[in-house]
């Protein structure tokens, strides 16, 4: 079956540290990978994903690659911000499958 | 677009109580999931529908919970008899398809249910 393994948290940085969650994968068939972020008091959004292997999803100077030969898709941020305290959640997908979430990492970032 | 819509978006009731949690979806969507939010368990899909048919309901907990779409606009999550136990976010997403073909889930804002 399908099951995704994040770096457990919390995660604490100060600002305009370098950033990594890791995250790791099992999966049937072809997977597509997602990072969705869910900030205090809110659903979760889409951050960023990617569909097949080797492709990078980016958003809001976050990235992430898809690697099918490690089974990983790690978030990686230069420089976090405040603002970016939030709880990161690595999910996959398959085909005519539902999502499968990670267990969520807890980020503060501290002024 | 308004995106999810969920109401209410907090509810406190006492234990024995039925308690419906209410979701209008993006229009447009053919998918629908009802996801649970605890300290202790974290997110968990309780159930979801394709075109307003229930495909899989294995996470819901028991008896006490049942889930309808009656229309591609709206579902309903409705606990009855409510328990503390059941405390936790109640989180509606829709999207256009069910995620494997990189598929977005969009979420509502969430109903926080507190059983006293």
């Amino acid at each position: 079956g399908n099951s995704v393994t994040q770096m457990e948290g919390p995660v604490t940085l100060s600002e305009e540290a370098f950033l990594t969650i890791n995250c790791t994968y099992t999966a049937t068939g072809y997977p597509s990978l997602f990072w969705y972020v869910q900030y205090p008091g809110e659903g979760l959004q889409l951050l960023l994903k990617a569909t097949k292997a080797d492709d990078k999803g980016s958003n809001k100077g976050f990235e992430a690659t898809y690697r099918k030969e490690t089974t990983s898709f790690h978030l990686e941020k230069g420089s976090v911000q405040v603002s970016d305290s939030a709880v990161y959640f690595c999910a996959l997908g398959t085909s005519g499958s539902r999502l499968t979430f990670g267990e969520g990492t807890q980020l503060t970032v501290n002024p | 677009d308004a995106g999810v819509i969920q109401s209410p978006r907090h509810e406190v009731t006492e234990m024995g109580q039925e308690v419906t949690l209410r979701c209008k979806p993006i229009s447009g969507h053919d998918y629908l999931f009802w996801y649970r939010q605890t300290m202790m368990r974290g997110l968990e899909l309780l159930i979801y529908f394709n075109n307003n048919v229930p495909i899989d309901d294995s996470g819901m907990p028991e008896d006490r919970f049942s889930a309808k779409m009656p229309n591609a606009s709206f579902s309903t999550l409705k606990i009855q008899p409510s328990e503390p136990r059941d405390s936790a976010v109640y989180f509606c997403a829709s999207s256009w398809g069910s995620g494997g073909g990189g598929d977005t889930q969009y979420f509502g804002p969430g109903t926080r249910l507190t059983v006293l």
